[in-house]
Order: C-alpha cells, then structure tokens, then sequence
C-alpha cells in the first residue's frame, strides 16, 4: 500500500522569506501524480501544486514550486516570498494513476506559521 | 457562484442515532467524495461516486453509508455502527475520476457525537 509521510509537524518562516516543506512517499507504480494542498484556518482545503509522475520538470505556480525527486521518493515544496496568508496545514497527497480509481493519499501535514 | 456546499457547518447528536451531512454542488461534476478528517491527521477516504446512482468503498467505509441519486448531490450518513464518529467531514468534487482531476473541497461540517 502506498504511504505518504511528513516528518515536520511544525515550520516557521519569517514574511518574504523562503521556506521548504518536506514530503516523502512509497509506492511501487511508476505512474502516479502528487499534490501539495493547503488548509487555512477555514479548513477549506485548496490545491496548491501538482506533479505527474512522468513529468521531469518540477512544477511550479507563482511563489509555489516543488523538488520531485522520483528515485528518492521525494516530493517538497519551496515556498517563495512568504506572506501572512501562506500560514496554513500543508498536507502532501499521492494518487496512483488508475488502478482502484484512484484515491487520494493524505500525509497527517505540515503546520506552517508566518512571522511578520 | 459555482461550488460546493456542506451543511450545516457544526453538527451535535447523541450517541446511537444515526445522521446525514449534506454534500451539494454546482460545478457539473460527475465525481464526489466523502473524506474524514481527525486532529493530527490527513484526510482518509470514506466512499466516492464517479456516476450517478453508483459509488464505492474507500479505506474507511464501515459504519457510514451513501447514495447518488443526483448528479449535485451525495450525501453520507453516518450510522450508530460508527465507533468514533466524531470528525471533520469534508466533501469534494471533480470534474471526473481520473487521477489528474483537481478535487475541489467544500467547506467541511463538524460532527460532535456524545
């Protein structure tokens, strides 16, 4: 079964500085896409960037880019120019690519504070 | 405005009775999903319905129940068989089950059960 770990509970970045967030998967598919998504305090939760596997070219949209290493199994998330309402759970998420339709994955995330 | 709607924001019931939280949306979205949430946790998979009048198990299945009648709307209850009931319920949609398929949430309803 596939697993998606995240071993900071906690980060604290000072504003318009950069910040990274790690995220680390196992899987035996070659095939699959990765996530980052965010929740505010509202618990709304928000697609923040998205990965295919297949795909060597990290990602990257505005401020947000990710470090997909695929042999490493290693998915961060480098968040640029902190502002106050990046402060949120990040939660780093696997789904395979077809098989059972696909669930989503969830890591237990990453609880960011921004420093004004 | 397009989007998805849970209602109602907090819900309290008494232990033994069962209960529905209500999941709609305007998106014209084939797929939804019913994820739970615990403190200290990411969201596990409770059913998901890629079609109308058709839906399956996710990894946490038990004690909750589904239906799809509508395309807007896929509502869960959950049952007394539930052990730990008390969560944060999240919904979501997308346009269909493919993985790639951005899974737009709604805004969650937390059930209190005592």
């Amino acid at each position: 079964a596939q697993t998606v770990t995240q071993s900071q509970p906690e980060m604290s970045v000072q504003e318009a500085e950069t910040v990274t967030l790690s995220c680390t998967y196992d899987t035996s598919e070659s095939d699959y896409y990765l996530f980052w998504y965010k929740q505010p305090p509202s618990r709304q939760m928000i697609l923040v960037i998205r990965q295919e596997a297949y795909k060597q070219q990290n990602a990257t949209e505005n401020r947000f880019s990710v470090n997909f290493q695929k042999a490493a199994k290693s998915f961060s998330l480098k968040i640029s120019d902190s502002q106050l309402g990046d402060a949120a759970m990040y939660f780093c998420a696997y789904r395979n690519y077809g098989g059972s339709q696909g669930n989503l994955i969830f890591g237990k995330g990453t609880k960011l504070s921004v420093k004004p | 405005d397009g989007g998805i709607t849970q209602s109602p924001k907090y819900l309290f019931r008494k232990e033994g009775q069962n209960v529905t939280l209500s999941c709609e949306q305007n998106l014209n979205h084939d797929a939804m999903y019913w994820y739970r949430q615990d403190p200290g946790q990411g969201l596990r998979l409770i059913y998901y319905s890629q079609i109308v009048n058709d839906f399956q198990k996710g990894d946490i299945a038990e004690g909750y129940s589904v239906s799809r009648e509508k395309k807007e709307s896929f509502p869960l209850t959950v049952t007394s068989a539930q052990k730990n009931p008390t969560a944060f319920y999240l919904c979501a949609s997308s346009i269909g089950g493919r993985a790639g398929h951005e899974q737009y949430f709604g805004p969650g309803t937390r059930l209190t059960v005592t």
